[in-house]
């Protein structure tokens, strides 16, 4: 079975400063990994996948993850943090047939 | 290209009652999913449909959940009789392949439902 884990709800970071979201997975099988982004009264959108090769994975809006199998991290990153990042982010692990499993999520709060 | 369409975008009513939600996923795509999310919560899978037949409805609460998509395209999901637990945002997603495809599924907005 899958299953994610995100560490810390909430992140509170400034207008420039480095944003880092945790994201720790179980799999039984080799994973497909995604990050996932929410904003408020929306569905959620695709920010980037990982499923094979190349273990730092770029995506939209300048994020980009590392998959670190020895370490079972998927952790997203993006150097500078703009005021329209704010939103709620969160990382998913496929599972047979396509099916998602989702972290708890983490809310990203940027500060002026 | 249109996205996942959704309705109603916000729905109240009191437990016991029953309630439906409707999805038009993205034309053309073979598989279709509802999620629950609750508040605090990532979203959860409730059933999935390739075409208009069902590949997993293992976490669906049968008991008072049912869901259809009987062409194949549109699909709704019903709870009957609402409970006070329900209270959820239900995703819709679409995704172009076949159910056991890697692909993208693409989100709706979104039915916010409060059971009061």
């Amino acid at each position: 079975a899958q299953s994610v884990t995100q560490l810390g709800s909430h992140v509170s970071v400034s207008e420039g400063a480095l944003v880092l979201l945790r994201c720790n997975y179980s799999s039984s099988v080799p994973p497909y990994l995604f990050w996932y982004v929410q904003y408020p009264n929306q569905g959620l959108q695709l920010l980037l996948k990982y499923t094979t090769g190349a273990t730092l994975v770029k995506g939209i809006n300048g994020f980009e993850a590392e998959f670190k199998k020895s370490e079972t991290s998927f952790h997203l990153t993006k150097p500078s943090a703009h005021m329209s990042d704010a939103a709620e982010y969160f990382c998913a692990v496929r599972a047979a047939g396509n099916k998602l499993t989702f972290g708890g999520g983490t809310r990203v709060l940027v500060k002026p | 290209e249109a996205g996942v369409a959704q309705s109603p975008r916000y729905k109240i009513i009191e437990k016991r009652q029953s309630v439906a939600f409707w999805c038009n996923p993205i034309s053309g795509h073979a598989t279709l999913y509802w999620y629950q999310q609750i508040l605090g919560q990532g979203p959860k899978l409730l059933i999935q449909f390739q075409n208009n037949g069902v590949v997993d409805d293992s976490q669906l609460p049968k008991d008072r959940f049912s869901a259809e998509r009987l062409k194949g395209v549109d699909s709704t999901l019903k709870i009957q009789p609402a409970k006070l637990e329900d209270s959820a945002v239900y995703l819709c997603a679409s995704s172009p392949g076949l159910a056991g495809a890697v692909d993208e599924q693409f989100f709706g907005p979104g039915t916010r439902l409060t059971v009061l």
